[in-house]
């Protein structure tokens, strides 16, 4: 099976931090994904990855970077901790184009 | 950006009733898909269904789509409790060769025991 974790379940920042959120798959995966959901709105991309050291924004990438240095692994980065960055973060990662996403369990983050 | 949009927003229905859960959207796709969230938790895959089917079964699960109407629906027969959760329709962009997916804004399935 294919097993996508996130270094955290719940996280709590105060504004003004640097945050990493990390991911790592073991599937060999090309591609991975960084979502955040909130009420109301569902999931929004905000970036993903298909291949080492290849990032694409996705439909909300304000405030937020990416690295992607090894294939197994994808992090999230808040340069500088917001309120309005209080969500539910999830990674995903896929084998190619236009097949099934594999989910972590979520990164739930406060920022104070 | 084309959006899936899941009706209707919330169901609630007794145990051993069936669920019906339907999905518009609104560019070509290759093809479409179905997620389940349990509260709190990360997405799971459910079934994916390509543009040139109409229809799929995976054990209790029933997916058809229509691409003429742009739309899909779901269907989850002889319900349990456990069958709580949120469902999600997913699509992709013919046009794009990302990956990328367009989540609709979900279903909340509540299923009394």
């Amino acid at each position: 099976d294919v097993k996508v974790t996130q270094s955290s379940r719940y996280l709590v920042k105060r504004t003004g931090e640097k945050v990493f959120l990390e991911c790592v798959q073991d599937m060999d995966h090309e591609n991975m994904f960084w979502y955040r959901q909130d009420p109301g709105l569902g999931l929004r991309l905000i970036y993903f990855s298909y291949d080492v050291k290849m990032k694409e924004k996705g439909d909300i990438p304000e405030g937020y970077s990416v690295s992607r240095e090894k294939k197994e692994r994808f992090s999230l980065i808040l340069e500088s901790a917001s309120t309005n960055q209080t969500s539910m973060y999830l990674c995903a990662s896929s084998l190619g184009d236009w097949t099934a996403q594999f989910f972590g369990p979520g990164t739930r983050l406060t920022v104070l | 950006s084309q959006q899936g949009e899941e009706d209707p927003q919330a169901l609630s229905i007794q145990e051993g009733e069936n669920a019906t859960m339907n999905c518009s959207y609104k560019t070509s796709i290759n093809n479409l898909q179905w997620y389940r969230q349990n509260s709190g938790r990360g997405l799971v895959h459910l079934i994916l269904i390509r543009s040139n089917e109409r229809e799929k079964h995976s054990g209790r699960l029933r997916v058809t789509l229509d691409t003429s109407k742009k739309s899909s629906s779901l269907l989850i027969t002889a319900s349990r409790a456990a069958d709580t959760a949120s469902y999600f329709c997913a699509t992709d962009e013919r046009s794009s060769n990302t990956g990328k997916l367009i989540f609709g804004q979900g279903t909340t399935l509540q299923v009394k025991p």
